[in-house]
């Protein structure tokens, strides 16, 4: 248990289909994180949430679209997606000021038929 | 983009073996960060270091802030089974106001009993 909760853990979709991926974090953070992992490549930061406010979104297409009501839960809402967005989608969370260490959710595994 | 070098890619270990992996940047890292992944879930973290030369301990796990500020290693000692894994170093760098972390691509670690 690390304090950062996914929801779902396994999602199949469409490419027409709209969905959702849901995070909430019970650390306290102040920072929360989306980011992709994909077969043989590093860690890709998509976006950062800063005190609910979107401070960083490393080139994301459109059809990912992120939501952070407030400090606690994180959402990637998703639409029309391509097979290549398959992959696994972990959200995190760190206090800024605290060494910015963050911590991982259990990921949500995403394929796209 | 920020290059961070991972080694080795994989590694295959008896039982008991003591195992040592090393991350590389070109750049220099203020904070640097060692996580394990277990398949199908997120990354763990199990060290965080600081400051440059810092020698942190978590049980059989030891990695050190390398005095340079471009290297970490992690050192497992006497491993066992649940040891399987992939571990991940990340590193931050040094002055920025960026969020983003620098992901390795990780060291796949097989026990063989």
């Amino acid at each position: 248990e690390t304090g950062v909760t996914q929801t779902p853990r396994h999602l199949v979709m469409g490419m027409t289909n709209k969905k959702s991926l849901k995070c909430e974090q019970h650390l306290g953070h102040n920072a929360m994180y989306w980011y992709k992992q994909s077969a043989k490549k590093p860690l890709e930061l998509m976006f950062v949430y800063s005190l609910e406010e979107r401070v960083e979104n490393n080139s994301v297409p459109s059809r990912f679209s992120p939501e952070c009501p407030n400090s606690s839960h994180l959402f990637l809402h998703l639409h029309t997606l391509q097979p290549e967005d398959s992959a696994l989608y972990l959200c995190a969370s760190s206090q800024r000021g605290s060494g910015n260490t963050i911590y991982f959710g259990e990921g949500s595994w995403l394929t796209v038929v | 983009g920020q290059q961070l070098n991972q080694s080795p890619q994989s590694m295959f270990i008896q039982e008991g073996e003591d195992v040592s992996m090393n991350c590389t940047s070109s750049s220099i890292f203020n904070t640097w960060l060692w996580y394990k992944q277990d398949p199908g879930e997120g990354p763990v973290l199990l060290i965080a270091l600081y400051k440059a030369g810092e020698l942190t301990s978590n049980g059989r796990l030891t990695a050190q802030f390398g005095i340079t500020r471009k290297d970490s290693f992690l050192n497992i000692s006497a491993s066992i089974p649940s040891d399987v894994g992939i571990y991940f170093c990340a590193g931050q760098l040094q002055g920025a106001g960026s969020y983003q972390l620098t992901f390795g691509k990780g060291t796949k670690l097989s026990v063989i009993p």
